[in-house]
């Protein structure tokens, strides 16, 4: 089964400051990857993915993150937080062998306070 | 369309009480998931289902059940609540197109808060 670790469990940032989210994962063939957002009291939403083809994505709010096979990494960034990106944050891979595809494997979650 | 959608947002129940969580999606999704979500612990999958009739366990299934008699409904079941089952429930859905699409993204519901006293 797959292994998602996400580095630090709070992070906090000033308004218009870079927001550095770490997740890696344990593969040795690289999994499809997911960041997933959930605001206070909601379920959770996809930010962005990635399965195949160009290693920087790009997703909503301006997020982007960017897969590393060399390093087993998925790290989340924005240049510029915004208060309305207080948030938990996850990381989730879904492991393409065995059958069991459909499968997600979530992070501890990472949440972020952003200052005024 | 309403999406993922659960039943109730809700609920307190005293050790050894039964209830039923209701989750339906209208996405016509072939896949069904439940999970908790504890503090930091992110989200576990408790069991799941890849179409009407069909179950399977996931990673937490012990003291709940699930039924998928519906293609749209996926209902969780607690036999007997344990303090230990407070938690947040989420249900998510997802479709898959292909032997190996599973990077289609799931689907969230709202949550359950269920506290078990």
């Amino acid at each position: 089964a797959q292994s998602v670790t996400q580095l630090g469990s709070h992070v906090s940032v000033s308004e218009g400051a870079l927001v550095l989210l770490r997740c890696n994962y344990s593969s040795s063939v690289p999994p499809y990857l997911f960041w997933y957002v959930q605001y206070p009291n909601q379920g959770l939403q996809l930010l962005l993915k990635y399965t195949t083809g160009a290693t920087l994505v790009k997703g909503i709010n301006g997020f982007e993150a960017e897969f590393k096979k060399s390093e087993t990494s998925f790290h989340l960034t924005k240049p510029s937080a915004h208060m309305s990106d207080a948030a938990e944050y996850f990381c989730a891979v879904s492991d393409h062998r065995g059958g069991d595809d459909y499968k997600l494997s979530f992070g501890a979650g990472t949440t972020v306070t952003v200052r005024a | 369309n309403a999406g993922v959608t659960q039943t109730p947002k809700f609920r307190v129940l005293k050790t050894g009480q039964s209830m039923t969580l209701l989750c339906a999606q209208d996405m016509n999704h072939e896949y069904m998931y439940w999970y908790r979500q504890d503090p930091g612990m992110g989200l576990r999958l408790i069991h799941y289902s890849v179409g009407e009739g069909t179950t399977a366990k996931g990673e937490v299934p012990d003291g709940y059940n699930v039924s998928r008699l519906k293609k749209q409904n996926f209902l969780l079941g607690l036999e007997s609540a344990a303090p230990s089952q407070t938690s947040v429930y989420f249900c998510a859905s997802s479709y898959t197109i292909g032997p190996y699409l599973s990077y289609n993204e799931q689907f969230f519901g709202p949550g359950t808060r269920l506290t078990v006293l």
